[in-house]
């Protein structure tokens, strides 16, 4: 089956350091990937729709240069927490889907930790 | 605008007893709906989904859902727990209606525990 993998799945940095974070779809060509964000006992909530080749796209209150995704390839997608602060802290998990299928496939998460 | 809601955050059963976890939609189209699981620390893994064919779903592990129109509902049920079950569920609709954006607007998830 279709396999979405996150790197780092932990990482801990400083304050005011740039964290980025690896999205790759494994065996399929993923056209769109989301990142979502989630906080301790909370629902994930939607932070970016990235399409390969183009723009992401943010949702309301999300800091796109906070925030900067990047969908250079059919395979891969990052996101980078620039300039972290403690509040950035949290489990930010992506999503992928190739062209045409109603089904997404979510990687296993990648928690960051900024002290 | 489409939104999900799981009533209850914490459910407890015991090892055989039956699962119901609620979750109950609003969709001006009609929705394409999913269950989530997610162990501790881990992404999310489909448990099933319903996409407007058979309004009673069978997914992985043993659970099903019920589409419910007239309920505006898509519980999901297990008949018999098992300890391996306990994890958090999230309920969720696609945006839209399951069309090109597949952005999916998910529950605020319920915690299942299964006691021996």
């Amino acid at each position: 089956g279709a396999v979405v993998s996150q790197h780092p799945s932990w990482v801990i940095c400083k304050s005011g350091t740039s964290v980025k974070i690896e999205c790759r779809s494994l065996d399929f060509q993923a056209t769109t990937m989301f990142w979502y964000r989630q906080f301790p006992k909370q629902s994930l909530m939607l932070m970016a729709t990235s399409n390969e080749g183009s723009k992401a796209t943010y949702e309301q209150g999300v800091e796109k240069d906070k925030f900067l995704i990047n969908h250079a390839s059919l395979t891969l997608s990052t996101l980078t927490v620039t300039s972290a602060h403690p509040e950035d802290s949290s489990f930010y998990i992506c999503s992928a889907r190739t062209g045409g299928s109603n089904v997404l496939t979510f990687g296993a998460g990648s928690r960051l930790t900024v002290l | 605008a489409q939104s999900v809601t799981q009533l209850g955050s914490h459910v407890s059963v015991s090892e055989g007893a039956l699962v119901l976890l609620r979750c109950n939609y609003s969709s001006s189209v009609p929705p394409y709906l999913f269950w989530y699981v997610q162990y501790p620390n881990q992404g999310l893994q489909l448990l099933l989904k319903y996409t407007s064919a058979a309004t009673l779903v069978k997914g992985i592990n043993g659970f099903e859902a019920e589409f419910k129109k007239s309920e505006t509902s898509f519980h999901l049920t297990k008949p018999s727990a098992h300890m391996s079950d306990a994890a958090e569920y999230f309920c969720a609709v696609s945006e839209g209606g399951g069309g090109a954006t597949n952005k999916l607007i998910f529950g605020t998830g319920t915690l299942l525990a299964v006691q021996p």
